[in-house]
């Protein structure tokens, strides 16, 4: 069975942009989450999906946003780029029949110059 | 809500020395714990984990039992290699103390195993 995918690996944008990232889960897993990786915060939850909904959030502002489409894909938004944006972001997928176990993609690295 | 507390290292080691890397947790209820390793340019692996206080995960020679009295989930290994060269993050989620649905982590333990 695949693994969760992430496109693209890396992306750099400039302040002021927007950027768009990609997640497809393991095929059958209906939850997607997004986690920001920064070398000073650490691994920190954004926000998981579940059949199109979003059902929890992180304490991250409004720039950050996502949405997840009926094959579970997800995507994730996030706008006005601040260079404290760069980060390596994580998607993790799990099937909710589990204990929680989340299974993580490789990562998309964004710079923000 | 939830936190989560270990060595951040860099923990040097020689190969075939024992490893442990000290967890311990705050949240209230029983929450779910683990530890995933992540090697240099990539994702997150799920090495092990444990549902329930006294439970042993346990994975490639690693293991962590999940101790509900001391709050601890301390990571384990008789024998490392250089392979096991990576940063490990002990990780909880659910409980009562919020973020019932994303995980919370530590800060990571960068092990570095010498020939």
């Amino acid at each position: 069975k695949a693994g969760v995918t992430q496109t693209p690996r890396y992306l750099i944008k400039t302040r002021g942009q927007q950027v768009t990232l990609s997640c497809s889960p393991i095929s059958g897993h209906r939850s997607v989450s997004w986690y920001q990786q920064t070398p000073g915060q650490g691994l920190q939850f954004l926000f998981e999906y579940f059949s199109e909904t979003q059902r929890n959030k992180g304490n991250f502002p409004g720039r950050f946003s996502g949405r997840q489409f009926s094959n579970s894909r997800s995507e994730m938004n996030v706008s006005t780029l601040e260079l404290g944006d760069s980060a390596l972001y994580l998607c993790a997928s799990r099937s909710l029949a589990g204990a929680h176990e989340q299974f993580f993609g490789p990562g998309t690295r964004l710079t923000v110059l | 809500g939830n936190s989560v507390t270990q060595m951040e290292g860099p923990v040097t080691l020689s190969e075939e020395a024992f490893l442990t890397i000290n967890c311990t947790y705050t949240a209230t209820g029983y929450p779910s714990l683990f530890w995933y390793v992540q090697y240099p340019g990539e994702g997150l692996q799920l090495l092990l984990k444990a549902t329930k206080a006294d439970d042993k995960g346990s994975n490639k020679g690693f293991e962590a039992t999940y101790r509900k009295e001391t709050t601890s989930f301390h990571l384990e290994k008789g024998s490392v290699q250089v392979s096991d060269s990576a940063v490990y993050f002990c990780a909880l989620i659910g409980g009562s103390g919020g973020g019932a649905d994303g995980l919370t982590f530590g800060k990571g333990t960068h092990l570095i195993i010498q020939p």
